[in-house]
């Protein structure tokens, strides 16, 4: 069974910082990986989409890396801003349906 | 915005009644998902439609059930309420393409049970 864990739980940071939210996966034969952002409440905004082929994928400020042999990927973000406190999930899909594993996140508060 | 609706916003019920959650797809996709999240927790998968027949199911309870009609919408429905079920039900709309499969999510519904 895939079970996905994000580290830190909670993570707090001045404004302009650079920082890296950890997932890892206990199943490497993932067949993609995701990264979403969450505001209180509310839906869900997929971030990034890494294929398991792939290695990185970038959009402006936010760059995430997979290393699926090691079952780990990251999330960078750069120049943090108020406006980036959320909450950020990371989920794999397994081969066979595009159902998707989440870990528990990590609740960002970037201070100005 | 993602074009996935969903409605209610919110929902009150009591233990034992039983809810109807409705999901509006993104236009072109044919497959739906439904998610379970309680507080503090990642979205749980409960079950997958696809072209109007249930094509996965999480470790959920038959009283979770659901239907996908010929426009791609759905609903989620839940007999026989617990308190545990009080969560945000998301729904996720994609297109079953073996290249990317993206999945849209809805804004959720917060259902509440007392």
């Amino acid at each position: 069974k895939q079970e996905v864990t994000q580290i830190p739980a909670a993570l707090s940071v001045p404004e302009g910082e650079n920082l890296v939210l950890n997932c890892s996966f206990t199943d490497s034969a993932i067949y993609n990986l995701q990264w979403f952002r969450q505001d209180p409440g509310k839906g869900l905004t997929s971030l990034l989409l890494i294929q398991s082929s792939q290695r990185e994928q970038t959009s402006g400020r936010l760059n995430a890396s997979l290393d699926k042999s090691s079952g780990r990927s990251t999330l960078y973000i750069a120049a943090s801003q108020p406006g980036d406190s959320a909450t950020y999930l990371c989920a794999v899909t397994n081969s066979g349906y595009s159902t998707l594993t989440f870990g528990k996140g990590t609740m960002l508060l970037v201070s100005p | 915005e993602t074009g996935v609706t969903q409605s209610p916003t919110h929902l009150i019920k009591t233990r034992g009644q039983q809810v109807t959650l409705r999901c509006s797809s993104q236009s072109g996709h044919n497959t739906v998902s439904w998610y379970q999240q309680a507080l503090g927790q990642g979205p749980q998968f409960i079950f997958q439609y696809y072209r109007e027949e249930e094509n996965g199911r999480g470790n959920f309870p038959p009283r979770f059930s659901g239907l996908q009609f010929p426009n791609y919408s759905s609903e989620l429905n839940v007999n026989a309420l617990e308190l545990d079920d009080s969560a945000l039900y998301l729904c996720a709309s994609s297109f079953r393409d073996r290249v990317t499969d993206t999945q849209y999510f809805g804004p959720g519904t917060r259902l509440t049970v007392l």
